[in-house]
């Protein structure tokens, strides 16, 4: 089955820097890269995804990237506020969704 | 629309019982699946369901059953609980029949296994 790794697993920035999360997946079947951000005791909450024929997708702050040749992508959000800090999954998917281990990311003001 | 709907919230059990995991969901999705999420180890699928009537396992299908008798519906039952199966469990739904649409998370259940 797939099989997705995420680092860093913890990430701590100043309020106003960048931030960038990578995520490397297994299967070259994978068609479908979303990203989550869970809040402490809440439910996981899509913030953004790509698909496998599109290179790269932005809203607002927020950007992914997706290498099929490597069989990465990464998230990055700029002009980080406090109230990003949470933890963020990264998931790829051929139909039924694997999720890598999760980045603390901590944004101090 | 309440989305996700998952019950109980909490449940303390003992070695051995038995339960089932409620989750019903009201935007007539297709995909639905369960989700175990343990510290340092994000989120592994249970099992999974493409649409009434047909269920699959996922990464970690032990010590769990599903059924999918319902589009709504999507009931996990632990057979005899252990200790190893203290987690947050989550339920989620997702459009068309196959996991690569956006998935819609209830609100988890917290178990705990003594």
């Amino acid at each position: 089955g797939e099989n997705v790794e995420q680092h860093p697993s913890t990430l701590s920035v100043q309020e106003g820097d960048s931030a960038v999360i990578k995520c490397t997946y297994s299967d070259s079947a994978s068609n479908y890269f979303p990203w989550y951000k869970q809040e402490l005791g809440k439910r996981p909450q899509l913030i953004i995804d790509i698909r496998s024929n599109v290179g790269e997708k932005k809203d607002q702050r927020i950007a992914v990237t997706l290498n099929k040749t490597a069989k990465h992508f990464s998230l990055h959000i700029t002009e980080t506020q406090p109230e990003d800090s949470a933890v963020y999954f990264c998931a790829a998917s051929t139909g039924d969704m694997r999720f890598g281990a999760g980045t603390r990311l901590t944004v101090k003001p | 629309n309440a989305g996700v709907t998952q019950t109980p919230k909490f449940q303390v059990l003992k070695t051995g019982q038995s339960m089932t995991l409620q989750c019903a969901q009201d935007m007539n999705h297709e995909y639905m699946s369960w989700y175990r999420q343990d510290p340092g180890m994000g989120l592994r699928l249970i099992h999974y369901s493409v649409g009434a009537g047909i269920t699959d396992q996922g990464e970690v299908p032990n010590g769990y059953n599903v059924s999918r008798s319902t589009t709504e519906d999507f009931p996990l039952r632990l057979l005899s609980a252990a200790p190893s199966q203290t987690s947050v469990y989550f339920c989620a739904s997702s459009a068309g029949g196959v996991g690569n649409q956006p998935q819609h998370f209830g609100d988890g259940t917290r178990l705990s296994i003594l």
